[in-house]
């Protein structure tokens, strides 16, 4: 079962917008990632987290964590027609496998 | 090479029939990952390899087998292929496992369908 669970499932916004996509899961974590997959093609890592940071950052993209609330966002800046892809969180538990969300689809719209 | 491959990039399948998909990466990276994406589930773990030598059980590993007898390759087997097998198989390397810190590199994927 799904570890991490992405808000919105889809989401289409002008280029230029900032987008948020949401990530919440349900037992504690070492660690977030976030992983980007255009269309066809394998994922792309993006950023990773780890459970007692708050906030990085990463040219365009912010990624914030509360692990009070379980949920982690992250914020694409001046959005690009290059940013249309879906993103993925993924988490870490003690076992160390990764488990990864069913993605928020983003489209910027010209 | 560079990176990590599959292969085939696509497949059509009888069902019952014996499948191998091919991974391999050239990275020397000691953790490998086959995961299967269908709509609306995300991705999900079938096997996996921390070490040359040894593989665990993902989330879905039913019907599925693995092998990683070096460390660059780790092929995936379909026994007797099955309808509900048809996803888009992908195959990822990490430079280790520990507390999964490590960036997970994909593959471009391989689409199986099985009729």
């Amino acid at each position: 079962s799904q570890q991490g669970e992405e808000d919105p499932q889809a989401l289409s916004i002008q280029e230029g917008e900032n987008a948020t996509m949401n990530c919440s899961y349900k037992t504690s974590i070492n660690n977030l990632q976030w992983y980007r997959q255009n269309s066809g093609r394998g994922l792309v890592h993006l950023i990773l987290i780890r459970s007692n940071e708050r906030e990085k950052h990463s040219g365009r993209l912010r990624v914030t964590l509360d692990t009070s609330k379980k949920s982690s966002s992250l914020l694409i800046t001046a959005s690009r027609a290059a940013d249309t892809a879906s993103y993925f969180c993924a988490t870490t538990k003690g076992d160390d496998k990764i488990i990864f969300g069913k993605g928020t689809r983003l489209h910027i719209l010209p | 090479i560079a990176g990590i491959t599959q292969a085939p990039t696509s497949q059509i399948l009888a069902a019952g029939r014996r499948m191998t998909l091919r991974c391999t990466q050239d990275m020397r990276h000691n953790a490998m990952y086959w995961y299967r994406q269908d709509l609306g589930l995300g991705l999900r773990l079938i096997h996996y390899s921390n070490t040359a030598g040894t593989t665990g059980k993902g989330e879905v590993p039913d019907g599925y087998s693995v092998s990683r007898a070096n460390t660059d390759d780790f092929p995936l087997t379909l026994a007797s292929a099955v309808p509900s097998q048809t996803s888009v198989y992908f195959c990822a390397s990490s430079r280790t496992v520990a507390g999964g810190e490590d960036t997970q590199y994909f593959g471009p994927g391989t689409r199986l369908t099985v009729l």
